[in-house]
């Protein structure tokens, strides 16, 4: 049984630069989420994905966005790439939304140079 | 403002012994209470949770305690093992729709053998 799994590891942009990262939700889950991990901090929420639609949304400016597609994985891109957004990416995957636990895949390394 | 706070960055245990990794939230509207383990390069792995209406959760050598009017949590490990060493998340999920989490900013248990 697959867990989450997400691509790319890693990944360097330059500043300005556009970003999508790839996840796929531990089979039968149908929710995902997204979180951003900064270095020594805790993961922050950054949107949830259920039936294809943007169920909930963190703090994160409109240069965040996702997709969910019909199979349960999901898109996170980053437009206008800052510095600050250097961070590890966790994808989290449930089964429905109102599941309490999440099962998270191994991350995204972006580097923002 | 920090909903979710772990204040001990780091904590030091002797195998064997028990190991108390602390939480604190300030938002009395959480209605469920995670523990989440992370190794280097690995995603969260959840460990244990508890709902807003109990007082103790255990399963095995994990318990976990909360204590509502201290808006306050701890996660006991009984032994600890050097395997235990990894950093350790509190995470806390709101009663609106969905299953967002808000997380602390962890603990890094090392357990010495």
């Amino acid at each position: 049984d697959a867990g989450v799994t997400q691509s790319p590891t890693h990944l360097i942009k330059t500043r300005g630069q556009q970003v999508t990262l790839r996840c796929s939700p531990k089979s039968g889950h149908d929710t995902v989420s997204w979180y951003q991990q900064a270095l020594g901090q805790g993961p922050q929420f950054i949107f949830q994905y259920y039936e294809e639609e943007e169920r909930q949304r963190g703090n994160f400016p409109d240069r965040f966005s996702g997709h969910q597609f019909p199979n349960y994985s999901s898109e996170l891109n980053v437009n206008a790439l800052l510095l600050g957004d250097s961070a590890l990416y966790l994808c989290a995957s449930s089964l429905a939304l109102a599941s309490v636990e999440q099962y998270f895949g191994p991350g995204t390394r972006l580097t923002v140079t | 403002d920090q909903q979710v706070k772990q204040n001990s960055p780091s904590l030091s245990v002797q195998e064997g012994r028990i190991s108390i990794l602390n939480c604190d939230y300030t938002n009395s509207m959480f209605d469920y209470f995670l523990w989440y383990k992370k190794y280097p390069a690995e995603g969260p792995t959840f460990l244990i949770s508890i709902s807003s209406i109990k007082d103790k959760n255990e399963d095995g050598r994990f318990t976990v305690f909360l204590n509502k009017s201290a808006k306050h949590l701890s996660l006991h490990i009984v032994p600890s093992q050097p395997g235990d060493s990894a950093v350790y998340f509190c995470a806390a999920r709101g009663n609106n729709a969905g299953n967002m989490l808000t997380f602390g900013g962890g603990t890094r248990l090392m357990v010495k053998p």
